[in-house]
């Protein structure tokens, strides 16, 4: 069965500052990954997602994502964090014809 | 284009009522899926709909269910609601079905049961 794990519940950075959430998996295949963000009241948001290729992805907002198949993971990172990037984040993986697992997420506070 | 919309986006009811919530895709879009949101157990996956058929099904008790009509749109019943049902519930919709089809999700009903 597929599971997704977010190791952080919360984590804190200063505004500039560098971020890396923390994404493992676990599936049998190569797995479709996704990183997805989720302001106050709000629906979710897809941030990048990956199905193959490149293991280094590209997504919105200056977010970027590394698969890395040796260590299961599918971390999240942006260089510097902006205000707004406060929100809750979750990783989501999926197999060929499954349905969508998400990781219990990471809340992300941004000091000024 | 408009986004994924959910009606209501508040409802509060009794122990024991049922309930329906809504939901309209993106045009042209013909798959919908439903999740259930909650501090203790996450996101949770519901069911997937695509062409008015039920596709996948989560693991939830036969008290939800849902339905697609053939303008795509949705709606997800529960019935004999229980305290622990009060959630936020998702809809999501994409243009097509498969995890390569990203998916687009409206702001969410937040249900309390009272």
């Amino acid at each position: 069965a597929q599971s997704v794990t977010q190791p952080d519940i919360h984590i804190t950075v200063s505004e500039g500052a560098s971020l890396e959430l923390r994404c493992n998996y676990s599936y049998g295949a190569t797995p479709y990954l996704f990183w997805y963000v989720q302001s106050p009241g709000q629906g979710l948001q897809l941030l990048l997602k990956y199905f193959s290729g490149d293991t280094l992805v590209q997504g919105i907002k200056g977010f970027e994502a590394e698969f890395k198949r040796s260590q299961s993971s599918f971390n999240l990172r942006k260089p510097s964090v902006h205000w707004s990037d406060a929100a809750e984040y979750f990783c989501a993986v999926r197999g060929y014809g499954q349905n969508f697992v998400f990781g219990p997420g990471t809340r992300l506070s941004v000091l000024p | 284009k408009a986004g994924v919309t959910q009606t209501p986006r508040y409802l509060i009811k009794t122990r024991g009522q049922q309930v329906t919530l809504s939901c309209s895709p993106i045009s042209g879009h013909r798959s919908v899926s439903w999740y259930q949101q909650t501090p203790g157990q996450g996101l949770q996956f519901l069911f997937e709909y695509f062409s008015e058929t039920q596709r996948n099904k989560g693991n939830f008790p036969g008290r939800f269910s849902g339905r697609q009509f053939s303008n795509s749109r949705s709606e997800m019943n529960v019935s004999t609601l229980e305290l622990g049902d009060s959630a936020l519930y998702l809809c999501a919709s994409s243009s097509g079905q498969g995890a390569t089809y990203e998916q687009y999700f409206g702001p969410g009903t937040r249900l309390t049961v009272t």
